[in-house]
């Protein structure tokens, strides 16, 4: 069945650094999701991916979508204590499957 | 306000004591799910619901009942609970199950001794 790997399971930045997080899946995607849960929070959806190879920025954050449709990236720009929380992927085939998310800490 | 409701929040019993979580949203939403989320395993999905009286096993089903008699509402049934249910429950709901953003819940969070 299908699943969806995301790495660095935890990322510890610097405030001001960059760092990119990465969604692999074992099957093609029809589309795919990204989620932000702040701690203590529930999932609030970020933005979706459909076509090969889309990049899509909001601010700071730009996502992209892999141009075999099966792998995807968020990379955020110069870190903020409001980026703490975990950072999930969603790809969908025949139905909706999470990564195992990315905690992202930063240090003031 | 467009709004998913779980309750309740948080929620401690003992093995094999039946329990119900409820879900409800207001945005005449067709698809539902639930999930649970456990440290280092991201979110399961437990069963989802497409629409009324259409309900799918997910990836985690085991020892879990659901029904969807209501386009609102798609509770989740513990039988039996056991120790290893013991975790964060999330509902969610989307217009359609593909290509649309997912409304979670504020989280159940269950602890079963």
């Amino acid at each position: 069945g299908q699943q969806v790997m995301q790495i660095p399971q935890y990322q510890h930045v610097q405030e001001g650094e960059d760092f990119t997080t990465y969604c692999n899946s074992s099957t093609t995607l029809s589309n795919i999701q990204w989620y932000k849960q702040r701690p203590g929070g529930h999932p609030v959806f970020l933005i979706q991916l459909v076509k090969s190879g889309e990049v899509k920025k909001q601010k700071r954050l730009t996502f992209q979508f892999g141009e075999a449709k099966k792998n995807s990236s968020l990379h955020i720009t110069a870190t903020q204590t409001t980026d703490v929380g975990t950072y999930f992927c969603a790809g969908h085939d025949y139905k909706l499957s999470f990564g195992a998310g990315t905690t992202v800490t930063v240090r003031a | 306000e467009a709004q998913v409701t779980q309750n309740p929040r948080y929620l401690i019993t003992v093995t094999g004591k039946k329990l119900t979580v409820t879900c409800s949203q207001n945005m005449n939403h067709e698809y539902m799910s639930w999930y649970r989320q456990d440290p280092g395993l991201g979110l399961r999905q437990i069963y989802y619901s497409m629409n009324v009286e259409v309900t799918d096993k997910g990836d985690v089903p085991e020892g879990y009942k659901v029904s969807r008699k209501e386009k609102r509402n798609f509770p989740l049934i513990l039988e039996s609970p056991s120790p290893n249910q013991t975790s964060l429950y999330f509902c969610a709901s989307s217009q359609t199950g593909l290509y649309t953003e997912a409304f979670f819940g504020q989280g159940t969070r269950l602890t079963v001794v």
